[in-house]
């Protein structure tokens, strides 16, 4: 599978600030999707990462809280904005080779706000 | 009725037994199906994909998929301390989505 990395790492954030996290893949591929894992939460889909065009945003994220962008087939970048301590999570980018099949994460992006 | 249910455990094991974790889904059209393993402070990483119904064995991991019975499985053989993890349960909707749907996950501890 390809490689995926994603900065920062983890950061540390304060309350009403928007932070950026990127996620790079070493080879082009076709579905790149975000994920957030809540402390002692599974997995939640936020949105699918479009190249080219607007995401696709699940049941319960909008686009004004989570802006993303995928300019290439192996670039894409989230943005949570104007966070919230419940906005503390692990966030996670991953990628699927084709329509269907087996999905890879990133190392994840672990944010608290303060 | 959640969509993948997976008991929280944890799940306690003597080293070097087999460790069975079970995972039920509501979505009949399901036809694929997953199993990750994530680390605390990790991410999640796959560890097998099962796509037909019967046995799928990979190591010391065997998944078992019964789609009658909207169930799936995963063994591990000769359980190791190093296997102590969350392990997750993701069906494959087959919708125009084709979406993972991760369950809350199985805790498995594996004593020496």
């Amino acid at each position: 599978s390809a490689v995926i990395s994603q900065k920062p790492s983890r950061d540390i954030c304060q309350r009403g600030t928007s932070l950026t996290i990127q996620c790079q893949v070493d080879s082009q591929v076709t579905m790149m999707f975000w994920y957030r894992q809540q402390p002692g939460q599974s997995l939640t889909l936020i949105a699918t990462a479009n190249q080219g065009s607007e995401a696709t945003y699940e049941s319960g994220f909008v686009i004004d809280k989570f802006p993303i962008s995928r300019p290439n087939l192996t670039f894409s970048t989230l943005t949570v904005s104007n966070m919230s301590p419940e906005d503390s999570s692990i966030y996670l980018c991953s990628h699927r080779t084709g329509r269907t099949g087996e999905l890879f994460f990133g190392e994840g992006s672990r944010l608290t706000v303060l | 009725q959640k969509e993948v249910e997976q008991n929280s455990g944890p799940l306690s094991v003597p080293e070097g037994a087999i460790a069975s974790l079970n995972c039920t889904y509501s979505d009949r059209v399901s036809q694929s199906f997953f199993w990750y393993r994530q680390y605390s402070g990790k991410s999640p990483e796959l560890i097998m994909s099962i796509y037909s119904n019967g046995d799928k064995e990979d190591g010391r991991f065997t998944a078992q998929l019964n789609k009658a019975s909207q169930y799936v499985s995963l063994l591990i053989r000769d359980s190791q301390p190093s296997d102590s993890a969350t392990y997750l349960c993701a069906p494959q909707r087959v919708d125009s989505s084709y979406k993972l749907i991760f369950g809350s996950g199985t805790r498995l501890l594996v004593r020496p």
